[in-house]
């Protein structure tokens, strides 16, 4: 079964650091575009970044550029999120999604929490 | 940054009625722009891709049109499964961006 699992998102104060990460299983990774799209509580979708195959291309919504950093490990078939300086509207659902576009965003996780509060 | 526009925010029919919601771009994307349906506590899920091709596992009542900056999902007969919330989303210049839904809701 195809799955994306993400993981690592929490409750963190204003100013603090985390990293996402996406577990992937049951298609070949290396062979696909991956992308972080977010929601904010009760709001629409936000696409957040995306990753080329090779890791060697990353593109961002310009209001992120500088305070997230996608990647990916190939070898661990994962996907991460690094966000630095964390704000009170940066509280959302974090979703890592397949890529197959790019920018056809096919397959999804279930989401995690990221809740940036003091 | 292209923005999607959808309409209408909220859409009221029965099981059974057929649907039609547009989604329209702040400046021409040819036919880059996929439509996604997303029920409460769950992801989204993609229906339709590149305006007009469903995604694997996309009934057939779904169905999608349109190019440059007017795109259209529709619905040909509603099942109760189908009332959700709707996205389009497009993907032109590395800077992709989401229309802000449009509520189908059972009537």
């Amino acid at each position: 079964e195809m799955q994306v699992v993400e993981s690592g998102g929490g409750l963190v104060q204003p100013g603090d650091s985390l990293r996402l990460s996406c577990a992937v299983s049951g298609f070949p990774f290396i062979t696909y575009w991956m992308t972080w799209v977010r929601q904010a509580p009760g709001k629409g979708l936000e696409w957040v970044a995306t990753i080329r195959q090779d890791g060697s291309r990353m593109y961002y919504v310009d209001s992120l550029k500088g305070r997230f950093t996608i990647s990916r490990d190939n070898a661990k078939n994962s996907l991460y999120l690094h966000m630095s300086t964390l704000r009170a509207e940066d509280t959302a659902v974090y979703y890592c999604a397949r890529d197959s576009g790019p920018g056809i965003f096919d397959l999804w996780g279930q989401g995690t929490l990221v809740t940036v509060s003091s | 940054d292209i923005v999607l526009t959808q309409s209408p925010a909220t859409l009221s029919l029965s099981p059974g009625e057929r649907a039609t919601l547009s989604c329209r771009a702040s400046q021409a994307i040819a036919t880059y722009l996929a439509w996604y349906q997303q029920k409460p506590g769950q992801a989204p899920r993609l229906l339709i891709y590149d305006a007009s091709k469903r995604a694997t596992g996309t009934p057939a009542r779904f169905s999608g049109s349109g190019s440059g900056t007017d795109f259209t999902l529709s619905i040909s007969s509603l099942e109760p499964e189908d009332f959700a919330v709707y996205y389009c989303q497009q993907r032109t210049n590395w800077l992709y961006t989401f229309g802000q839904g449009t509520k189908l809701d059972i009537k």
